[in-house]
């Protein structure tokens, strides 16, 4: 079975603090996706990243950054710096090839950046 | 360019009644998804297209739900005889087929059954 367990449920931080967000993930395929997306107040969900079972390589842009270790199952979000404007829940995924594209959703993370 | 647009972005309905709900997905793109959004349950997938079939059924709950798709395009999903367990945020996304694995997703519609 597929599961994506993000376990903070809830994360308040002062502005221009580093916070950091957990995803743990569990497949047993050996080919799949891991996604972040960002769902602010007006609810839309905004892709934030996706990385592929292949490509262990962090990543950076801008203030964000990802850590995808295999060896953890785990896929970690920063916000260095974090802003009012990063305010928001925030949901790891999996996403499967199995003729589908179905993502996978981990319960979500709420941030809250106090000023 | 536009992105996924939804419709309703509310619906407050009686139980037993049938609801419509529509996603119009980005254009150009051929791969279509229908989430479910609830408290108890979090964010739930429930039917894939592409283009106008859909290959991937697995995530509707029960056969009140239906969706369909026409002209590759438009995506209509029904509740039939609403329960209020059926309260939820109805999530669509839309994704390009050379670039599947990347969904974007619409502001959704908050259904409430009464």
């Amino acid at each position: 079975a597929q599961k994506v367990t993000q376990a903070q449920t809830e994360i308040s931080v002062v502005e221009k603090e580093d916070v950091t967000l957990d995803c743990v993930y569990e497949t047993r395929d050996t080919t799949y996706y891991l996604f972040w997306y960002k769902q602010p107040p007006s609810g839309e969900l905004v892709f934030l990243i996706r990385r592929n079972s292949f490509d262990e390589q962090n990543e950076i842009s801008g203030r964000y950054s990802w850590n995808f270790q295999k060896s953890t199952s785990s896929f970690n979000f920063t916000i260095t710096a974090s802003q009012v404007v990063d305010s928001a829940v925030y949901f790891c995924a999996l996403g499967l090839i199995q003729g589908a594209q179905k993502l996978v959703f981990g319960q979500g993370t709420r941030l809250t950046i106090n000023p | 360019g536009a992105g996924v647009s939804q419709s309703p972005s509310n619906k407050v309905t009686e139980k037993g009644k049938d609801v419509e709900l529509r996603c119009d997905p980005i254009s150009g793109h051929t791969a279509l998804y229908w989430y479910r959004q609830s408290l108890g349950q979090g964010l739930e997938f429930l039917i894939y297209f592409q283009g106008n079939s859909a290959p991937d059924k697995s995530g509707l709950p029960s056969d009140r739900f239906s969706a369909e798709r026409t002209g590759g395009s438009v995506s209509t999903l029904t509740i039939q005889r609403t329960q209020q367990e059926d309260s939820a945020v109805y999530l669509c996304a839309s994704s390009l087929e050379t670039d599947q694995e990347t969904q974007y997703f619409g502001p959704g519609t908050r259904l409430l059954v009464l």
